[in-house]
């Protein structure tokens, strides 16, 4: 069966600090990779996806950075964390095959709490 | 784009049915997911509609209409256990879009 591991659970970390959050898929290869981050009252925004190694699509302008340096490997990084980017951190991954799979729901890990202070 | 719209909260109680709907316009679509989040927890999938109807799968049913652009999460016999955030997701030509959810607060 397939596994989705994302650490650490909780960050506290000051302003102008770097930030690496990693993800890890067992259990499947090639799929697609999201990094998704839900702000306190917010909905679920779409940060990054990637359908393959080093491919990466960012959905939004910001400080945060994606990489995926193999298959089944997603990093978050920023070089400065803002303020702003408090909240809950998600990564997901859904089936392959580029975005045939219609119908593969997404599959998300536990989550990071970061708390920028 | 994408725009889903749903209730930010729902009250109901203890064995009852309840009803979340979602309204939504897009640019393309390739299905309707329904999700539901426990606070401090990630999302956990319920269930998926590409054409319209109703999809049963157990206590929880999902129904869609293309051409409204409409879905609604019924939710039967409810228990304690399903006080949570529901959110609608809509796929689009390549990603999921969330809505904001609807809190659902169960209560005896």
């Amino acid at each position: 069966s397939q596994t989705i591991h994302q650490w650490p659970a909780t960050l506290v970390q000051p302003v102008g600090s770097p930030l690496s959050l990693e993800c890890t898929v067992e259990g499947t290869s090639n799929p697609n990779l999201y990094w998704y981050r839900q702000a306190a009252g917010r909905g679920l925004q779409l940060l990054f996806y990637s359908v393959g190694i080093g491919q990466i699509s960012s959905e939004v302008p910001q400080n945060l950075s994606a990489s995926r340096p193999q298959d089944r490997q997603f990093i978050l990084s920023s070089k400065k964390l803002l303020l702003s980017d408090s909240g809950f951190y998600l990564c997901a991954w859904s089936g392959g095959q580029g975005f045939i799979s219609y119908n593969s729901p997404l599959h998300f890990g536990n989550g990071t709490r970061l708390t920028v202070t | 784009g994408q725009n889903i719209d749903q209730p930010t909260e729902m009250t109901a109680t203890e064995g009852a049915i309840v009803q979340i709907n979602c309204t939504y316009q897009t640019s393309g679509f390739n299905g309707l997911f329904w999700y539901q989040q426990h606070a401090g927890e990630a999302p956990t999938f319920l269930s998926y509609n590409v054409l319209d109807g109703l999809e049963e799968k157990g206590r929880f049913s999902s129904f869609l209409s293309r051409s409204k652009g409409y879905s609604y999460l019924l939710l039967k016999e409810l228990q304690m256990k399903d006080s949570a955030s529901y959110l609608c997701a809509v796929k689009g030509y390549s990603t999921l879009t969330f809505g904001k959810g609807t809190m659902l607060l169960v209560s005896p």
